[in-house]
């Protein structure tokens, strides 16, 4: 399978402890973001990369949040002290960087907090 | 930053009936325009995509969708739904490589 990958896909968890999500991308593609999905509501941006670097974070993504692409393939996204709020789906998309900029969507991590 | 409208939250049709679903976006520069579907159960995936040249973009499965600058819309249409359109869909905007999508607008066709 060709398509982006998001590990693993549920995740529960209680409120105060840290999590961390995986997303693999398409292996050709340079930029690789993050989203957040709320019931109700559309995706919404939180960060992205393109390689290794983080280019943009939103003002969504608090200091408990951070992310990785440490080699500019897969990245992690890890919250630390986890509140009910952060309960969502976490998507992650990848795209060739270029402005005609169509992205493509893993499955997401629906996140839990008890 | 760019905003967007989409104008109905849920619609019910009948098989065959026509779909038109608005989407309206504000942003006053170049934008790249989208509209995602969602499958039950499935991730969101690429319908159809607007970049520049002919306002009036087809994209897979019969759908359409018309890009009025002047209107600032994308609205999405399909002249004859099917069961399985059963799904909900989000138009959404690209001015500065992340996209802003709209809340979504849910669609059950009934057989």
């Amino acid at each position: 399978d060709t398509g982006v990958s998001q590990d693993p896909r549920h995740k529960i968890t209680k409120r105060g402890q840290n999590v961390t999500f995986r997303c693999d991308p398409i292996s050709e593609h340079n930029r690789l973001y993050w989203y957040r999905q709320t019931l109700g509501q559309g995706p919404e941006f939180l960060t992205y990369f393109q390689n290794e670097a983080q280019l943009e974070k939103s003002r969504l993504l608090s200091d408990r949040f951070s992310a990785e692409r440490p080699k500019g393939s897969f990245s992690t996204l890890e919250i630390q002290r986890t509140e009910q709020g952060d309960s969502a789906m976490y998507l992650c998309a990848s795209s060739i960087g270029t402005f005609y900029n169509e992205q493509f969507f893993g499955p997401g991590t629906r996140l839990t907090v008890l | 930053a760019q905003s967007v409208s989409q104008h109905n939250h849920h619609v019910i049709l009948s098989e065959a009936a026509s779909l038109e679903l608005g989407c309206n976006y504000s942003y006053g520069g170049t934008v790249n325009l989208f509209w995602y579907v969602q499958y039950p159960g499935q991730h969101l995936q690429l319908l159809l995509k607007y970049f520049s040249g002919d306002p009036l973009v087809k994209g897979i499965k019969g759908f359409e969708a018309e890009f009025i600058k002047s209107k600032f819309s994308f609205n999405l249409r399909k002249p004859s739904v099917q069961w399985s359109d059963t799904a909900e869909y989000f138009c959404a905007v690209n001015a500065d490589y992340k996209l802003s999508f709209g809340a979504g607008t849910t669609v059950t066709v009934r057989a």
